[in-house]
């Protein structure tokens, strides 16, 4: 069974880079057709998709935040990091980390993120 | 982007009770629908793919249903672990993922 397990200081000062960690379990995030993506819920609002990156370490971001946006792969310790630069207070969210997996239709494949981290609560404030 | 609208937010319901969540995309997504669950706390779960398959292990009183830009999630007799917020999200334009704002149910 796939798990993640989300990591991190609950507690940026605005201006500062938000740093996240996703621990991995029970898969390896260098093999396999699959991705990695960060999706974060501000309180009391929806999802929203940050970014993605591949088991070889490509990424692809949201372009509402792509500028301040960095993923990475620690494949020593099969660990997805985040990065956010210049945090504001719409940044506080809880943070979640999960697999982004293609299923088979009948017509194509469709991308689903089938495995979740439970989330980390981030607050961005001084 | 394409927005993908919920209705309602939230329902109050009953154990055994018929529930059904609408999902209604801004434009055509095809087939390109994710369901998912979340209760208090919890991890999302993944219920439903392609708009109608159930993901394995799912019980089969949850039903998906729609294509194009109107998708509907059925509960066909709710039971005391079924209440907890519903969210769609569509992959058609993917990577470029967006999700509905959620369906809360309720007792």
């Amino acid at each position: 069974q796939v798990q993640l397990q989300e990591s991190g200081p609950g507690l940026v000062k605005p201006s500062q880079t938000l740093s996240l960690t996703c621990a991995v379990s029970g898969a390896s995030i260098s093999r396999g057709s699959y991705f990695w993506s960060w999706i974060r819920q501000p309180a009391g609002k929806g999802l929203e998709w940050i970014g993605r990156i591949s088991t070889s370490g490509n990424t692809n971001y949201n372009p509402s935040l792509k500028s301040r946006v960095t993923l990475s792969l620690d494949t020593s310790k099969n660990q997805i990091s985040l990065k956010l630069s210049s945090v504001t207070a719409a940044d506080t969210a809880i943070y979640h980390c999960a697999r982004d997996t293609s299923f088979p239709m009948l017509r194509g494949v469709i991308s689903s993120f089938d495995f979740w981290g439970q989330g980390t609560m981030v607050t961005v404030s001084s | 982007d394409i927005q993908m609208t919920q209705s309602p937010s939230s329902l109050s319901a009953a154990v055994g009770d018929r529930v059904t969540i609408t999902c209604r995309a801004s434009q055509s997504i095809d087939n390109y629908l994710n369901w998912y669950q979340q209760k208090s706390r919890k991890a999302p779960k993944l219920l439903i793919y392609g708009a109608s398959t159930l993901l394995s292990g799912v019980p089969s009183r949850f039903s998906g249903s729609g294509s194009g830009t109107d998708f509907t999630l059925t509960i066909s007799s709710l039971q005391p672990e079924d209440f907890a917020t519903y969210y769609c999200q569509q992959s058609y334009t993917a990577p470029l993922y967006t999700f509905g704002q959620g369906t809360k149910v309720e007792i």
